[in-house]
């Protein structure tokens, strides 16, 4: 079946632009994670959502990235105003969830490059 | 709090030798997973391996197999007969409520 869809692949933008970034995760997956990448690292955990409400938001930088899921499907990732920092790929990653009882294996996407100039 | 360690920034191995990965965790679960990811330079990350916690049987998949000592809390990766597509990041990740927690990443290097 068709796996974890992210889009766009790459990203350059303007310094002080906003951008967003998109989800399709895996049919019938109900759990959701964004995750940021900078260049040789590992993961940063951003978000967490579970069907369309977001009970750990912890991981979010600042108040200039937010993330909405609708439907418990599609997932958009917004950066308003983004800065040089911003700059990395962005991963998106799905699971059964909750309703999957474990194991939470998580499936990815190929990411997005943001680069920010 | 939970956490995952892997001590080896990067590693080297010869083509068609055999290499362990090191991976630590804490965890206060009786019952876990874990996990090894492997990611390319395509950046697509791609589970290897898990390993069940109340399973003492270690988890192997090909020439992928696990040393998990679960009093120890160790959870290493052995690649037996390295290929040049081996070359990746590798990421031991241990599930944790509806979350895995990720180590740093050890970057494997094949000599051809």
């Amino acid at each position: 079946g068709a796996g974890v869809s992210q889009s766009p692949s790459n990203k350059v933008t303007e310094k002080g632009k906003d951008v967003e970034l998109r989800c399709d995760p895996i049919s019938g997956h109900t759990a959701l994670y964004w995750y940021r990448q900078s260049l040789g690292q590992g993961l940063e955990f951003l978000i967490y959502f579970q069907g369309n409400s977001a009970p750990d938001k912890s991981g979010l930088p600042s108040d200039r990235f937010s993330a909405e899921r609708t439907g418990g499907s599609v997932s958009t990732l917004t950066i308003q105003r983004t800065q040089q920092e911003d700059s990395a790929v962005y991963l998106c990653a799905s699971s059964l969830g909750l309703a999957g009882g474990g194991p939470y294996e998580q499936y990815f996407g190929p990411g997005t490059r943001l680069t920010v100039t | 709090a939970q956490t995952v360690t892997q001590s080896q920034p990067e590693m080297s191995v010869q083509e068609a030798e055999t290499v362990t990965l090191s991976c630590t965790y804490d965890t206060s679960e009786s019952d876990y997973y874990l996990f090894w990811y492997k990611q390319p330079p395509s950046r697509q990350m791609i589970l290897v391996i898990r390993q069940e916690a109340y399973k003492q049987q270690n988890a192997t998949e090909n020439r992928f197999s696990v040393n998990f000592q679960k009093a120890a809390k160790s959870f290493s990766l052995k690649i037996s007969d390295s290929q040049l597509g081996d070359a990746a990041m590798y990421f031991c990740a241990c599930d944790s409520n509806y979350q895995l927690i990720w180590g740093a990443g050890t970057k494997l290097i094949i000599k051809p």
